[in-house]
C-alpha cells in the first residue's frame, strides 16, 4: 500500500461548491503539506503543518483553508471554488523540518 | 525570496547517453535541496536529498552535486534509458519558515 494516499484522485466540480481534498499517510511523519501544481509553474505551497495544533500558512493561502485531523490526517478545503482553482494538488509529508519530503500521487481538481 | 531555475525547460538526448541537468538558486542560505522525478499524471518521486554539508549524493546511475556558493546544483544521469523520460524537478528548503521552493522542472525524453 502507499504510503501517503489522496482521495479524491480526481474530482471535477463548479463555482461556487465546496470542496475537501484528504490526505492520510502511514510512515508515522509529523509535518504535513499541501501544494498545487500548476503548468509552468512549478509546486507552490499552500499550507502546512508541523503537528496536530501547529497549522501554518504558505505562499498562496488565500481561498483554502486546512484541518489536521490526527497525525495521519490533513485535509484541504476549497470553500467556494472558483475556476482559477483548477490544478493538481500534492499532499507531502515529512519526518523533520529539513528532511526529505514524500509526495502522494495527487488530485487533479476541475473547477467549472 | 528564494527562486528556483531549471533551464533547459526540455531535453531530449539518445538512449545510452550521459547527461547533465541544472538547477539554480537565487539564496544560498539554503538547508538542504531535494531532486524530484514526475511521471505524466502521477506524484512525484524522491530521487536524491543533499544537505547543505554535503558536495554531493549518488544513488545507483543519478549522482547529484551541490555548490551553496555559487548557487547551483546539478543532476547527472548515466547511461540514459527510455525509462528515465520524466520530469526532473529540483527544491530548495530555505527560509525562516524552512520551505520547499520548487523549480518548473526539465521535462527529458530519452529516445530509443
Amino acid at each position: 500500500d502507499a504510503d501517503v494516499t489522496q482521495t479524491p484522485r480526481n474530482r471535477i466540480t463548479k463555482t461556487g461548491k465546496r470542496i475537501m481534498l484528504e490526505c492520510s499517510q502511514t510512515k508515522g511523519h509529523d509535518r504535513m503539506y499541501w501544494y498545487r501544481q500548476d503548468p509552468g509553474l512549478g509546486l507552490r505551497l499552500i499550507y502546512y503543518s508541523f503537528d496536530v495544533k501547529d497549522i501554518n500558512k504558505g505562499e498562496i493561502s488565500d481561498g483554502y483553508s486546512v484541518s489536521r485531523q490526527a497525525q495521519a490526517k490533513f485535509s484541504l478545503s476549497l470553500e467556494s471554488a472558483i475556476p482559477n482553482q483548477t490544478a493538481l494538488y500534492f499532499c507531502a509529508t515529512s519526518a523533520v523540518a529539513l528532511g526529505e519530503q514524500f509526495f502522494g500521487p495527487g488530485t487533479r481538481l476541475t473547477v467549472l | 525570496k528564494q527562486e528556483v531555475t531549471q533551464i533547459p525547460a526540455a531535453l531530449s538526448v539518445p538512449e545510452g547517453e550521459n547527461l547533465v541537468l541544472n538547477c539554480s538558486f537565487t539564496d544560498s542560505a539554503i538547508y538542504n535541496l531535494q531532486w524530484f522525478r514526475q511521471d505524466p499524471g502521477k506524484g512525484l518521486t524522491s530521487l536524491l536529498l543533499i544537505q547543505s554539508s554535503q558536495r554531493e549524493q549518488t544513488s545507483g546511475r543519478l549522482n547529484a552535486s551541490l555548490d551553496k556558493s555559487s548557487g547551483r546544483s546539478t543532476l547527472y544521469i548515466a547511461a540514459s534509458q527510455p525509462g528515465d523520460s520524466a520530469t526532473y524537478l529540483c527544491a530548495a528548503i530555505s527560509g525562516s519558515a524552512r520551505q520547499l521552493t520548487f523549480g518548473s522542472g526539465t521535462q527529458l525524453t530519452v529516445l530509443p
